[in-house]
């Protein structure tokens, strides 16, 4: 694709709900981020791929947090039993390298509200 | 937990005047990124510079990296009110993945 593309653009949850982010990474790109942004802060990492292999998930939150990546393209973050502190902006990012290499592709986010 | 701090939060100048931002950061690194954020986006890749480089060049952005003091710096010169935005160093230390600072919250005045 012409890059890389989250739905939705906005979730608002009630607190205890499960959730569900979609990043589409660009076609082709091997490797897949996942970073959390709370308000006025620089991005989190959470959680890399590289095809469908989760190489590093040191920084999922908790338990309650899955991502996965099945067929080493589309890519999904699951919040189970939402809590008011996940409330933020995830950003997913690809890249053609073998990890960050020389620069991530960022789609625009799913602002994430727990009410 | 991030990686580097970010100098000043923001900043504020008139239009046609110089930024400099500053960022540091802790662990050894093979590059140092710096990105860009408009509100309500992503983030957008401006520059790279490798850790056996001092100074880069790209358009009016000015990059330089000092490895022994682990600080970098962005200049952006003759800035325009399209140059808002925060903007965002990021290094890989040495892992695959890139550690962002907390950002500089740029404003540029008409």
């Amino acid at each position: 694709g012409a890059g890389v593309s989250q739905s939705p653009r906005y979730k608002v949850a009630k607190r205890g709900q499960d959730v569900a982010l979609r990043c589409d990474p660009i076609s082709g790109h091997v490797s897949l981020f996942w970073y959390q942004q709370a308000l006025g802060q620089g991005p989190e990492f959470l959680t890399y791929f590289q095809n469908e292999a989760q190489l590093d998930k040191s920084g999922l939150p908790s338990d309650r947090f899955f991502a996965e990546r099945p067929e080493g393209s589309v890519s999904t973050l699951k919040i189970q039993r939402t809590q008011q502190e996940d409330s933020a902006v995830y950003l997913c990012a690809s890249s053609s390298y073998r990890g960050a290499g020389e620069k991530l592709f960022f789609g625009s986010g799913t602002q994430l509200s727990v009410l | 937990s991030q990686q580097g701090e970010e100098d000043p939060q923001a900043l504020s100048i008139q239009e046609g005047e110089n930024a400099t931002m500053n960022c540091s950061y802790k662990t050894s690194i093979n590059n140092l990124q710096w990105y860009r954020q408009n509100s309500g986006r992503g983030l957008v890749h401006l520059i790279l510079i490798r850790s056996n480089e001092r100074e880069k060049h790209s358009g009016r952005l000015r990059v330089t990296l000092d490895t022994s003091k682990k600080s970098s710096s962005l200049l952006i010169t003759a800035s325009r009110a399209a140059d808002t935005a925060s903007y965002f160093c990021a290094t890989d230390g040495g892992a695959q993945k890139l550690v962002f600072g907390q950002g500089t919250r740029l404003t540029i005045n008409p």
